[in-house]
């Protein structure tokens, strides 16, 4: 079946430096998404993409999604205390049907003030 | 806003008792989905259905059955409790389609002994 995964695990920067977690599918994905999980919390929405080498930008963030369609990565310029959290991605193949999305492990982010 | 909402936040049953967690979404959202959330192994799709007594397997729906006779109610079964399904789990929906992010349900934190 179609697996997603995501490096690194756990990303320990200081404050004001930049974070980059990767996102690599066995498959042929037909969109990706991204979702942040605060601590205690629950994954929410962060953006999506749909086409081949598809970059974009909320604020400090960059988002991007390979020319084949297998990879994408989240960017994150100047991190601020506030970054702090789990950063999944989740693709959907396709194949598949209905909405269904394979998540990514999750990159968790701590951040050294 | 969407609302997801799940019938309890912790929850401790035995080994060997069955388990009912519960989810209602008030959106008209046509998909939902049930998670796990383990360390280190992201989430991971348990069920899902994409209308009123419709349902698939998801990655890994040993041990468990769903229950969906309400659009804006799916139920998480665990016919028999084991201490490996300790665990998250997350509850999402979405409107139907390849194209839609997911709402998820702050988690049931279940612990089996």
């Amino acid at each position: 079946g179609q697996q997603v995964m995501q490096i690194p695990q756990y990303q320990h920067v200081q404050e004001g430096e930049d974070f980059t977690t990767y996102c690599n599918s066995s498959t042929t994905l037909s969109n990706i998404q991204w979702y942040k999980q605060r601590p205690g919390g629950h994954p929410v929405f962060l953006i999506q993409l749909v086409k081949s080498g598809e970059v974009k930008k909320q604020k400090r963030l960059t988002f991007q999604f390979g020319e084949a369609k297998k990879n994408s990565s989240l960017h994150i310029t100047a991190t601020q205390t506030t970054d702090v959290g789990t950063y999944f991605c989740a693709g959907k193949g396709g194949g598949t049907s209905y909405g269904k999305l394979t998540f990514g492990q999750g990159t968790i982010l701590t951040v050294h003030p | 806003d969407v609302k997801v909402t799940q019938s309890s936040r912790y929850l401790v049953k035995r080994t060997g008792e069955k388990v009912f967690l519960e989810c209602v979404q008030d959106m008209d959202h046509e998909n939902m989905f049930w998670y796990r959330q383990d360390p280190g192994l992201g989430l991971r799709l348990i069920y899902f259905s994409y209308d009123v007594k419709m349902k698939e397997k998801g990655d890994i729906p040993e041990g468990y059955s769903v229950s969906r006779e309400k659009k804006e109610r799916f139920s998480l079964i665990l016919e028999s409790a084991s201490t490996n399904q300790t665990s998250m789990y997350l509850c999402a929906s979405s409107l139907r389609g390849p194209v839609y992010e997911q709402y998820f349900g702050p988690g049931t934190r279940l612990t089996v002994t």
